[in-house]
Protein backbone atom coordinates (compact mmCIF):
# COMPACT_ATOMS: atom_id res chain seq x y z
CA UNK A 1 0.00 0.00 0.00
CA UNK A 2 1.12 3.65 -0.59
CA UNK A 3 1.25 6.39 1.49
CA UNK A 4 1.47 10.24 1.29
CA UNK A 5 1.87 12.51 3.79
CA UNK A 6 1.94 16.13 3.84
CA UNK A 7 2.51 17.30 7.71
CA UNK A 8 1.82 21.00 7.47
CA UNK A 9 -2.24 21.46 6.79
CA UNK A 10 -2.09 25.04 6.80
CA UNK A 11 1.24 27.59 6.21
CA UNK A 12 1.10 31.34 6.09
CA UNK A 13 3.49 33.49 4.83
CA UNK A 14 3.46 37.04 3.76
CA UNK A 15 3.89 38.05 0.11
CA UNK A 16 7.61 37.75 -1.43
CA UNK A 17 9.00 35.05 0.94
CA UNK A 18 9.87 31.69 0.26
CA UNK A 19 7.99 28.87 1.04
CA UNK A 20 8.69 25.45 1.36
CA UNK A 21 5.43 22.57 1.62
CA UNK A 22 6.96 19.17 2.63
CA UNK A 23 5.58 15.76 0.78
CA UNK A 24 7.26 12.74 2.10
CA UNK A 25 5.74 8.67 0.62
CA UNK A 26 6.01 5.50 1.41
CA UNK A 27 5.59 2.62 -1.18
CA UNK A 28 7.21 -0.64 -2.00
CA UNK A 29 7.48 -0.37 -5.52
CA UNK A 30 10.80 0.73 -7.09
CA UNK A 31 9.67 2.58 -9.95
CA UNK A 32 6.38 4.56 -9.64
CA UNK A 33 5.78 8.59 -9.86
CA UNK A 34 5.22 11.49 -8.07
CA UNK A 35 3.30 14.62 -8.95
CA UNK A 36 2.07 18.33 -7.49
CA UNK A 37 -1.53 19.83 -7.68
CA UNK A 38 -2.37 23.11 -7.02
CA UNK A 39 -6.59 23.91 -6.42
CA UNK A 40 -7.03 27.30 -6.18
CA UNK A 41 -10.35 28.61 -4.21
CA UNK A 42 -12.32 27.86 -7.30
CA UNK A 43 -11.59 23.67 -7.24
CA UNK A 44 -9.99 22.88 -10.10
CA UNK A 45 -7.06 20.74 -9.42
CA UNK A 46 -4.18 22.15 -11.96
CA UNK A 47 -1.60 19.87 -12.86
CA UNK A 48 1.93 21.24 -11.77
CA UNK A 49 4.74 18.51 -11.92
CA UNK A 50 5.57 15.00 -12.60
CA UNK A 51 8.40 13.16 -11.58
CA UNK A 52 9.40 9.41 -12.17
CA UNK A 53 11.61 7.60 -9.43
CA UNK A 54 14.44 7.16 -11.38
CA UNK A 55 15.19 11.04 -12.09
CA UNK A 56 15.91 12.61 -8.94
CA UNK A 57 17.47 15.95 -10.74
CA UNK A 58 15.80 18.91 -8.88
CA UNK A 59 13.30 20.94 -11.31
CA UNK A 60 13.26 24.39 -11.51
CA UNK A 61 10.01 26.25 -13.49
CA UNK A 62 9.68 30.22 -12.63
CA UNK A 63 9.41 30.81 -8.95
CA UNK A 64 8.38 27.07 -8.46
CA UNK A 65 11.04 25.02 -7.71
CA UNK A 66 11.16 20.64 -6.79
CA UNK A 67 13.63 18.68 -4.56
CA UNK A 68 13.04 15.18 -5.12
CA UNK A 69 15.49 12.96 -2.59
CA UNK A 70 14.78 8.91 -2.84
CA UNK A 71 17.20 8.67 0.29
CA UNK A 72 14.47 10.14 2.36
CA UNK A 73 11.37 9.28 0.25
CA UNK A 74 10.46 13.33 0.04
CA UNK A 75 9.25 15.61 -2.98
CA UNK A 76 9.15 18.97 -1.69
CA UNK A 77 7.89 22.01 -3.56
CA UNK A 78 9.49 25.67 -2.71
CA UNK A 79 7.94 28.77 -3.95
CA UNK A 80 10.32 31.45 -4.27
CA UNK A 81 8.88 35.51 -3.68
CA UNK A 82 5.26 34.03 -3.27
CA UNK A 83 2.41 35.89 -4.34
CA UNK A 84 -1.13 36.29 -3.14
CA UNK A 85 -2.12 34.08 -6.19
CA UNK A 86 -0.04 31.35 -4.85
CA UNK A 87 -2.79 30.98 -2.11
CA UNK A 88 -3.98 27.32 -2.42
CA UNK A 89 -4.84 24.08 -1.35
CA UNK A 90 -1.32 21.86 -2.94
CA UNK A 91 -1.50 18.36 -3.01
CA UNK A 92 1.02 15.94 -3.17
CA UNK A 93 0.34 12.26 -4.94
CA UNK A 94 1.97 8.98 -5.95
CA UNK A 95 1.62 6.60 -8.25
CA UNK A 96 3.25 2.97 -8.31
CA UNK A 97 4.50 1.53 -11.77
CA UNK A 98 1.67 -1.31 -11.61
CA UNK A 99 -1.06 1.10 -10.28
CA UNK A 100 -2.90 1.66 -13.71
CA UNK A 101 -2.50 5.66 -13.09
CA UNK A 102 -4.17 5.74 -10.01
CA UNK A 103 -3.22 7.99 -7.47
CA UNK A 104 -2.82 8.03 -4.14
CA UNK A 105 -3.09 11.81 -2.76
CA UNK A 106 -1.91 13.37 0.52
CA UNK A 107 -4.00 14.99 2.80
CA UNK A 108 -3.30 18.78 0.90
CA UNK A 109 -1.43 21.83 2.54
CA UNK A 110 -2.99 24.99 3.07
CA UNK A 111 -1.01 27.88 1.82
CA UNK A 112 -2.23 31.72 2.61
CA UNK A 113 -0.02 34.44 1.12
CA UNK A 114 -1.07 37.81 2.65
CA UNK A 115 -0.01 40.82 0.55
CA UNK B 1 -6.84 21.87 -23.50
CA UNK B 2 -7.92 19.09 -21.72
CA UNK B 3 -11.74 19.91 -20.53
CA UNK B 4 -13.66 18.05 -17.74
CA UNK B 5 -17.07 19.34 -17.09
CA UNK B 6 -19.35 18.15 -13.96
CA UNK B 7 -22.95 18.89 -13.58
CA UNK B 8 -23.48 20.59 -11.48
CA UNK B 9 -21.51 22.83 -9.19
CA UNK B 10 -23.47 22.71 -5.92
CA UNK B 11 -26.42 19.73 -5.40
CA UNK B 12 -28.83 19.85 -2.11
CA UNK B 13 -30.08 16.27 -1.96
CA UNK B 14 -32.37 14.30 1.03
CA UNK B 15 -31.58 11.48 3.13
CA UNK B 16 -32.79 8.08 0.81
CA UNK B 17 -32.27 9.69 -2.64
CA UNK B 18 -30.95 7.92 -5.24
CA UNK B 19 -28.76 10.80 -6.79
CA UNK B 20 -26.29 11.39 -10.24
CA UNK B 21 -22.92 12.65 -10.62
CA UNK B 22 -22.44 13.27 -13.95
CA UNK B 23 -18.83 13.72 -15.83
CA UNK B 24 -17.99 14.54 -19.64
CA UNK B 25 -14.39 14.85 -21.34
CA UNK B 26 -13.58 15.80 -24.32
CA UNK B 27 -10.23 14.66 -24.59
CA UNK B 28 -10.70 10.86 -25.84
CA UNK B 29 -8.87 9.58 -22.80
CA UNK B 30 -9.26 5.97 -21.67
CA UNK B 31 -8.75 6.73 -18.15
CA UNK B 32 -11.45 8.38 -15.82
CA UNK B 33 -11.63 8.67 -12.18
CA UNK B 34 -13.80 9.58 -9.15
CA UNK B 35 -12.74 11.26 -5.74
CA UNK B 36 -14.08 12.68 -2.77
CA UNK B 37 -12.56 15.10 -0.99
CA UNK B 38 -12.80 15.87 2.74
CA UNK B 39 -10.96 18.20 4.80
CA UNK B 40 -7.72 16.69 6.34
CA UNK B 41 -7.91 14.01 4.11
CA UNK B 42 -7.40 15.17 0.53
CA UNK B 43 -8.48 12.94 -2.10
CA UNK B 44 -9.66 9.64 -2.08
CA UNK B 45 -10.16 7.47 -5.19
CA UNK B 46 -13.88 5.80 -4.79
CA UNK B 47 -13.91 4.32 -8.96
CA UNK B 48 -12.24 4.57 -11.86
CA UNK B 49 -12.53 2.97 -15.58
CA UNK B 50 -10.18 2.05 -17.81
CA UNK B 51 -12.70 1.53 -20.86
CA UNK B 52 -16.16 1.78 -21.69
CA UNK B 53 -18.07 -0.40 -19.56
CA UNK B 54 -15.25 -1.62 -16.87
CA UNK B 55 -14.69 -0.33 -13.78
CA UNK B 56 -12.69 -0.99 -10.55
CA UNK B 57 -13.14 -0.05 -6.89
CA UNK B 58 -11.10 2.31 -5.02
CA UNK B 59 -10.33 2.96 -1.75
CA UNK B 60 -13.68 4.40 -0.52
CA UNK B 61 -16.33 2.37 -3.10
CA UNK B 62 -19.14 1.13 -0.34
CA UNK B 63 -22.78 3.29 -0.53
CA UNK B 64 -21.20 4.43 -4.82
CA UNK B 65 -21.33 2.71 -8.04
CA UNK B 66 -20.10 4.05 -11.86
CA UNK B 67 -21.61 3.84 -15.03
CA UNK B 68 -19.51 4.15 -18.17
CA UNK B 69 -21.47 3.92 -21.39
CA UNK B 70 -19.58 6.05 -23.68
CA UNK B 71 -16.19 7.12 -23.36
CA UNK B 72 -16.44 10.33 -22.99
CA UNK B 73 -19.18 10.11 -19.66
CA UNK B 74 -18.59 8.47 -16.26
CA UNK B 75 -21.35 9.00 -13.97
CA UNK B 76 -21.21 8.23 -10.24
CA UNK B 77 -24.25 6.70 -8.30
CA UNK B 78 -25.54 7.10 -4.83
CA UNK B 79 -28.11 4.74 -4.90
CA UNK B 80 -29.76 5.56 -1.45
CA UNK B 81 -27.58 9.01 -0.31
CA UNK B 82 -26.91 9.34 3.66
CA UNK B 83 -25.51 12.32 5.28
CA UNK B 84 -22.01 10.88 5.57
CA UNK B 85 -22.19 11.16 1.69
CA UNK B 86 -21.97 15.41 2.44
CA UNK B 87 -19.15 15.99 0.48
CA UNK B 88 -16.57 17.43 -2.50
CA UNK B 89 -16.72 15.35 -5.12
CA UNK B 90 -14.10 15.45 -7.84
CA UNK B 91 -14.05 13.80 -11.35
CA UNK B 92 -10.37 13.21 -13.74
CA UNK B 93 -9.67 11.84 -16.53
CA UNK B 94 -6.35 10.87 -18.21
CA UNK B 95 -4.27 9.27 -21.10
CA UNK B 96 -2.93 6.09 -20.81
CA UNK B 97 0.34 5.39 -19.19
CA UNK B 98 1.37 7.61 -16.40
CA UNK B 99 0.03 11.28 -17.94
CA UNK B 100 -1.45 13.72 -15.42
CA UNK B 101 -4.90 13.19 -14.37
CA UNK B 102 -7.18 15.99 -15.49
CA UNK B 103 -9.57 17.42 -13.04
CA UNK B 104 -13.20 19.24 -13.01
CA UNK B 105 -14.15 21.84 -11.12
CA UNK B 106 -15.87 19.66 -8.74
CA UNK B 107 -19.61 19.30 -7.22
CA UNK B 108 -20.47 20.24 -3.60
CA UNK B 109 -22.81 17.52 -2.35
CA UNK B 110 -25.19 18.43 0.30
CA UNK B 111 -27.16 15.32 2.16
CA UNK B 112 -29.69 16.59 4.43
Amino acid sequence: AQKVTQAQTEISVVEKEDVTLDCVYETRDTTYYLFWYKQPPSGELVFLIRRNSFDEQNEISGRYSWNFQKSTSSFNFTITASQVVDSAVYFCALTPNNAGNMLTFGGGTRLMVKP
Amino acid sequence: DVKVTQSSRYLVKRTGEKVFLECVQDMDHENMFWYRQDPGLGLRLIYFSYDVKMKEKGDIPEGYSVSREKKERFSLILESASTNQTSMYLCASSGGGWQPQHFGDGTRLSIL
